[in-house]
């Protein structure tokens, strides 16, 4: 079946510090990967997705690229603030389904 | 434009009970998902409504139900409580029926069950 490894939080970095997280995937196919984050007490928040290999999905700093060879989709940000402390989960939804399979999320955070 | 609304936001309930769980949609989206987050099991898909119709499910016991009204709010009711069942739950709606990233998620109904 489809799965969705991240590493394990939390992620402690100061103000300014380069941020990866890491997300691997099992999926048969091609699935659509994505990135979301969800601030304390809110709902998720897409991210950033990347839909086939090589694609590279960014916003508001953040990028992630689909990395078929490796089966990887690692977040990275090349200067947090301490406003993106908060709840990433990498997700997949395989190809011609609508169903998505995500990570066990990974806690960022960020110290001024 | 109003969000995605969940009532009760929090909610405390014993082994054996059962639980009503409410979702209002975005105006005009037809299509709402339902979500179990939990510590160790994270974050898992329940079922999708559009149209008043169960469109796909997740791997969860028949003890989870939901079902949609016309005017496309959705309930999820989880019968027999159990111990296990203590999670956040996230509804999610869109305009029609696709992935994920279409959709826009709701700030959760945390359920206790003691």
């Amino acid at each position: 079946g489809n799965s969705v490894t991240q590493m394990e939080g939390p992620v402690t970095l100061s103000e300014e510090a380069f941020l990866t997280i890491n997300c691997t995937y099992t999926a048969t196919g091609y699935p659509s990967l994505f990135w979301y984050v969800q601030y304390p007490g809110e709902g998720l928040q897409l991210l950033l997705k990347a839909t086939k290999a090589d694609d590279k999905g960014s916003n508001k700093g953040f990028e992630a690229t689909y990395r078929k060879e490796t089966t990887s989709f690692h977040l990275e940000k090349g200067s947090v603030q301490v406003s993106d402390s908060a709840v990433y989960f990498c997700a997949l939804t395989p190809r011609g389904s609508y169903i998505p399979t995500f990570g066990r999320g990974t806690s960022l955070i960020v110290h001024p | 434009k109003a969000g995605v609304t969940q009532t009760p936001r929090y909610l405390i309930k014993t082994r054996g009970q059962q639980v009503t769980l409410s979702c209002s949609p975005i105006s005009g989206h037809r299509s709402v998902s339902w979500y179990q987050q939990t510590p160790g099991q994270g974050l898992q898909f329940l079922f999708e409504y559009f149209s008043e119709t169960q469109r796909n499910k997740g791997n969860f016991p028949g003890r989870f139900s939901g079902r949609q009204f016309s005017n496309s709010r959705s309930e999820m009711n989880v019968s027999t409580l159990e111990l296990g069942d203590s999670a956040l739950y996230l509804c999610a709606s869109s305009l029609d029926q696709g992935g994920p990233d279409t959709q826009y998620f709701g700030p959760g109904t945390r359920l206790t069950v003691l």
